[in-house]
């Protein structure tokens, strides 16, 4: 059975630090990985995708990387700012079958001024 | 795109009373996906439409909850009777193809069942 797991739960970090956020999951067959953004209140953003035979994907300050040999992917966020704190997710889409993604409990991340 | 549509955002009701949530999802995407999420079992997968067919509806909790995709633009979760352990918010999303691209979620419903 596919394991999301995400550390740390929560993070708090002054502005401008480089920021990396861990996912690993226990099952190596996956068709894509997908982090997600959620602010209080609000729907989940997609930020990355990630098709498992990439290793990386590149929006503005974000990069995700993927190594799905050993389970994980990275959410790296360059020179973060306040505008950047929300919950951050990722989740797998397991091998064959369609869209029924398996989520991570997320990253809270706060960056104060 | 307007983005996935969803209402109503809010709703607070008494148990034992019907529940309907709807979604509109993005013009062209042909998958649907109703989720729910609590602080306790964070996103949980309710179920999944293609091409509006029910394909997996093995997330849905019990009897109480139904769903339904008339046409490519609208779907509906109702939840009869509703108890208070249904109080979550959920979420529908979309996708194009057959359900194995990019996810696009809703802002959500969320629901306080009293």
């Amino acid at each position: 059975k596919q394991e999301v797991t995400q550390i740390p739960a929560a993070l708090s970090v002054p502005e401008g630090e480089n920021l990396v956020l861990n996912c690993s999951f226990t099952d190596s067959a996956i068709y894509n990985l997908q982090w997600f953004r959620q602010d209080p209140g609000k729907g989940l953003t997609s930020l990355l995708l990630i098709q498992s035979s990439q290793r990386e994907q590149t929006s503005g300050r974000l990069n995700a990387s993927l190594d799905k040999s050993s389970g994980r992917s990275t959410l790296y966020i360059a020179a973060s700012q306040p505008g950047d704190s929300a919950t951050y997710l990722c989740a797998v889409k397991p091998s064959g079958g369609y869209n029924k993604l398996i989520f991570g409990a997320g990253t809270r991340l706060a960056v104060h001024p | 795109d307007a983005g996935v549509i969803q209402s109503p955002r809010h709703e607070v009701t008494e148990m034992g009373q019907e529940v309907t949530l709807r979604c509109k999802p993005i013009s062209g995407h042909n998958s649907l996906f109703w989720y729910r999420q609590t602080m306790m079992r964070g996103l949980e997968l309710l179920i999944y439409f293609n091409n509006n067919v029910p394909i997996d509806d093995s997330g849905m909790p019990e009897d109480r909850f139904s769903a339904k995709m008339p046409n490519a633009s609208f779907s509906t979760l109702k939840i009869q009777p509703s108890e208070p352990r249904d109080s979550a918010v959920y979420f529908c999303a979309s996708s194009l193809g057959s359900g194995t691209g990019e996810l696009f979620f809703g802002e959500g419903s969320r629901l306080t069942v009293l």
